[in-house]
């Protein structure tokens, strides 16, 4: 909320090919995590980096994988989309006492 | 796996009347988290509870860590129409860091 940056702010894709969606947390904040969000549904944890490691993963097939860089800025990477990828895909920046989500990125996959 | 429930799913209050949200976890928490969302936007953090028993206040809010730490609440006093939005609760896990969000509920305030 207070300073995390999300791009391309909405993509439209075909099935079948990949995305690349980035995010830079808040200066101070080493960790990131990725959600998928479905309308009408709660934020769905995919993975959550930290110093660049990944510390945490959700139930999402390998298609999707992340990595983080060393000025802790993210990347999340989706093969092979699906009708079903479509959804908000939301980045948070997470310090030891809170956790603050950028605007996201709206993936229409047709 | 790791499961957080939240009730109600819906809540349609008059302006002025108070408002609870309730969420449970199927295991331990090591901290929970309570979010606002409005429609088109994106999740807000509203704040973290850790330690079991925990109560905190923000103005209107009142939010609960329950002694177990598996379960919380959020009650709003005398809501207003700002208070419009689906709030969502969200809990780590005592072994990973894995964040599982609730549901959520949609309040409705009518004016």
């Amino acid at each position: 909320d207070a300073g995390v940056t999300q791009s391309p702010t909405h993509l439209i894709k075909t099935r079948g090919q990949h995305v690349t969606l980035r995010c830079s947390p808040i200066s101070g904040h080493k960790s990131v995590s990725w959600y998928q969000q479905v309308l009408g549904q709660g934020p769905q944890f995919i993975f959550q980096y930290y110093e660049k490691e990944e510390r945490g993963r959700g139930n999402f097939p390998d298609r999707f994988s992340a990595r983080q860089f060393p000025n802790y800025s993210s990347e999340l990477n989706v093969n092979a989309l699906l009708l079903g990828d479509s959804a908000l895909y939301l980045c948070a920046s997470k310090g030891p006492y809170e956790q603050y989500f950028g605007p996201g990125t709206r993936l229409t996959v047709t | 796996g790791q499961q957080v429930m939240q009730i109600p799913q819906y809540q349609h209050v008059q302006e002025g009347e108070d408002f609870t949200t309730y969420c449970n976890s199927s295991t331990t928490l090591s901290n929970i988290q309570w979010y606002k969302q409005r429609p088109g936007g994106h999740p807000v953090f509203l704040i973290q509870l850790v330690k079991s028993g925990e109560v905190k206040k923000q103005k209107r809010l009142t939010f609960q860590f329950g002694e177990a730490k598996k379960n919380s609440s959020l009650h709003i006093t005398a809501t207003q129409t700002t208070d419009v939005g689906t709030y969502f609760c969200a809990g780590e896990g005592m072994r990973g860091f894995k964040t599982i969000f609730g549901a959520g509920t949609r309040l409705f305030v009518k004016a």
